[in-house]
């Protein structure tokens, strides 16, 4: 079974600094690999996806994430923190089919 | 506009009275969903269907329901609600491939009390 580890529940940044989230998984076969992102009162978000083509993948709002089989990582980047960024962000697998499988999630604080 | 639409938003209820929430997609997906949300946890899944009269558990199915009798309606029944399911609830669609990303209702915030 598939599982994904978010490092860190809270991640707390300046405007304008690097945004840094980390998201591990273990699967048994090649997954397809998502990050989501949740506003206030809102329902999840596509940010990006991977799908086996470029292993560093562009998103929405400048977000990128780069896949690194080695590491089984898939983190999620963004070199300037906007105040707009300030959500909660969800990294998910699914090796295949449509059984996604979600990490704890990861909320962003930006600071002035 | 695509959307899936929850309703209701808010609900406030006590332990064993059935409640009904229902969801509706307008992009003709195949597949829908249900998840909880709780802090710490991430997104669960509860149940979900890969088409009519097709549904099947996820990962934490116990004291729900659903039923997919049209395409684009998949209502999550609680025959019996209990405290311990007071959570923030999703419905979400998607086409039928695995790499398709899920497309989400904006929540049911429900308490049991």
């Amino acid at each position: 079974a598939q599982s994904v580890t978010q490092l860190g529940s809270h991640v707390s940044v300046s405007e304008g600094a690097l945004v840094l989230l980390r998201c591990n998984y273990s699967s048994s076969v090649p997954p397809y690999l998502f990050w989501y992102v949740q506003y206030p009162n809102q329902g999840l978000q596509l940010l990006l996806k991977y799908t086996s083509a470029a292993t560093l993948v562009k998103g929405i709002n400048d977000f990128e994430a780069e896949f690194k089989k080695s590491e089984t990582s898939f983190h999620l980047t963004k070199p300037s923190a906007h105040m707009s960024d300030a959500a909660e962000y969800f990294c998910a697998v699914t090796p295949a089919g449509n059984k996604l499988t979600f990490g704890g999630g990861t909320r962003v604080l930006v600071k002035p | 506009e695509a959307q899936v639409t929850q309703n209701p938003r808010y609900l406030i209820t006590v332990t064993g009275k059935k409640l009904t929430v229902t969801c509706s997609q307008n992009m003709n997906h195949e597949y829908m969903s249900w998840y909880r949300q709780d802090p710490g946890l991430g997104l669960r899944q509860i149940y979900y269907s890969m088409n009519v009269e097709v549904t099947d558990k996820g990962d934490v199915p116990e004291g729900y329901k659903v039923s997919r009798k049209e395409k684009r309606n998949f209502p999550l029944i609680l025959e019996s609600p209990s405290p311990n399911q007071t959570s923030l609830y999703f419905c979400a669609s998607s086409t039928s491939t695995g790499q398709s990303p899920l497309h989400f209702g904006n929540g049911t915030r429900l308490t049991v009390t």
